[in-house]
């Protein structure tokens, strides 16, 4: 049983750029959320998608958006690239309807931004 | 808003050593807490959680006690391994908020032989 995927591993932009992040989520999950990861700290959410619709969303500007296919994967868009958008970006899966929807995360997608 | 203060790190520990990691929180209702391990290189593993207030989640020799009157959710070990070095987060999930997480930022933990 595949866990939560996450492509590219790693990924180096410069300022001003737009970069897609992409997530597959644990066969038979139905939710994904990204998360931001900067370095030394917590993780911090961004956003969630569900039914193809974002559900929930953190403090985040709008140069971060998502999209949420059919088959349940996601990415996430950031435009307009700054130095402090370098972070590991987290995704993680669950289970709408369980009494406990736990998240499974992937193993993230190291963005530096130059 | 819901927040997580942790203890600073890094913590350093011989093995066999007893291990505490202080978490408390703030949020409203009744909010769900979580211990997550994060090895070098690899994602956020899931170690424990508790739903409700005096409820005690443990997983491979770690425990932590849902503590409503202190808003904590300490994490203890009785004797670490070296394997057991990594990154320990504690999150909180508040009521109505699905599933959003929220973190702590992280303490780092090294065993030493």
């Amino acid at each position: 049983d595949a866990g939560v995927t996450q492509s590219p591993t790693h990924l180096i932009k410069t300022r001003g750029q737009q970069v897609t992040l992409r997530c597959s989520p644990k066969s038979g999950h139905d939710t994904v959320s990204w998360y931001q990861q900067a370095l030394g700290q917590g993780p911090q959410f961004i956003f969630q998608y569900y039914e193809e619709e974002e559900r929930q969303r953190g403090n985040f500007p709008d140069r971060f958006s998502g999209h949420q296919f059919p088959n349940y994967s996601s990415e996430l868009n950031v435009n307009a690239l700054l130095l402090g958008d370098s972070a590991l970006y987290l995704c993680a899966s669950s289970l709408v309807g369980l009494a406990y929807n736990e998240q499974f995360f992937g193993p993230g997608t190291r963005l530096t931004v130059l | 808003g819901d927040s997580v203060t942790q203890m600073e790190g890094p913590v350093t520990l011989s093995e066999e050593a007893f291990l505490t990691i202080n978490c408390t929180y703030t949020a409203t209702g009744y909010p769900s807490l979580f211990w997550y391990v994060q090895y070098p290189g690899e994602g956020l593993q899931l170690l424990l959680k508790a739903t409700k207030a005096d409820d005690k989640g443990s997983n491979k020799g770690f425990e932590a006690t849902y503590r409503k009157e202190t808003t904590s959710f300490h994490l203890e070990k009785g004797s670490v391994q070296v394997s057991d070095s990594a990154v320990y987060f504690c999150a909180l999930r508040g009521a109505g908020t699905a599933s959003k997480l929220t973190f702590g930022t992280g303490t780092r933990l090294q065993v030493t032989l």
